[in-house]
């Protein structure tokens, strides 16, 4: 079954860009992920599905600020022109047939 | 439009089990390639994925919890179910469903519901 670690907290300006990071067990660096986040006391919401490719798929309505990366087993989310409403939690998911895993979620704050 | 509701009670007392219901519409559980999962966040902590049932009735567990968890469909009253025996309070938690296809993330999520595990 496959592992996602996620760094638990980061911050960044409003305006600037951030890059967020989920890294595969080993052995799963191939693996497909996706990005949801979650703002403060509402449901998680789908962002993008990114491939071992590199290649991503933004949800429906999801602002183009947002963009997907990877390097290896690392996946990365990176948001440009920080707005304040991007200050949530995001969470990376993988999955095979079999089982569904999330990672740890990181603290995006927006100073 | 694709929409999910979490029902069920807010509070269980120990022991007990807890039923949810995830209803909703905009898609069928009978179209080929159609899921529902069911996943729960402890407050303050990550998301966990508890179980998940796909359009012919597949149906994939936790491998933490499988012997605690049910998840059934009722394709025409567009709901899927999950059981859960022997609640702690340690599952004490904002309980989800989201849809999905065959391959494919969890897509739309529900509001959530809160339960609380607690004598």
């Amino acid at each position: 079954q496959p592992v996602l670690t996620q760094s638990s907290s980061v911050s960044a300006s409003l305006g600037s860009s951030v890059k967020l990071t989920c890294t595969l067990s080993s052995g799963h660096s191939s693996y497909i992920i996706a990005w949801h986040q979650q703002q403060p006391g509402k449901a998680p919401r789908y962002l993008m599905k990114l491939e071992g490719s590199g290649r991503y798929n933004r949800g429906s309505g999801v602002p183009d600020r947002f963009s997907g990366s990877i390097s290896g087993a690392d996946r990365y989310l990176t948001i440009s022109n920080l707005q304040s409403e991007d200050e949530a939690d995001y969470f990376c998911e993988t999955w095979d047939t079999s089982t569904r895993v999330f990672g740890g979620g990181t603290k995006l704050t927006v100073l | 439009q694709i929409t999910l509701r979490e029902s069920g009670p807010t509070l269980v007392i120990p022991t007990q089990t807890l039923t949810l219901t995830c209803t909703f519409s905009g898609f069928s559980l009978s179209t080929s390639g159609v899921g529902v999962g069911w996943i729960r966040q402890p407050p303050g902590k990550a998301l966990e994925w508890l179980a998940l049932i796909y359009w012919d009735d597949d149906k994939r567990y936790s491998p933490s919890l499988k012997s605690r968890l049910t998840i059934t469909k009722d394709t025409s009253k567009n709901q899927v179910v999950l059981t859960m025996i022997n609640m702690d309070s340690v599952d004490t938690a904002t309980y989800y469903c989201a849809n999905f296809w065959f391959g494919e993330s969890f897509e739309h999520w529900g509001q959530g519901t809160l339960v609380t595990v607690s004598s």
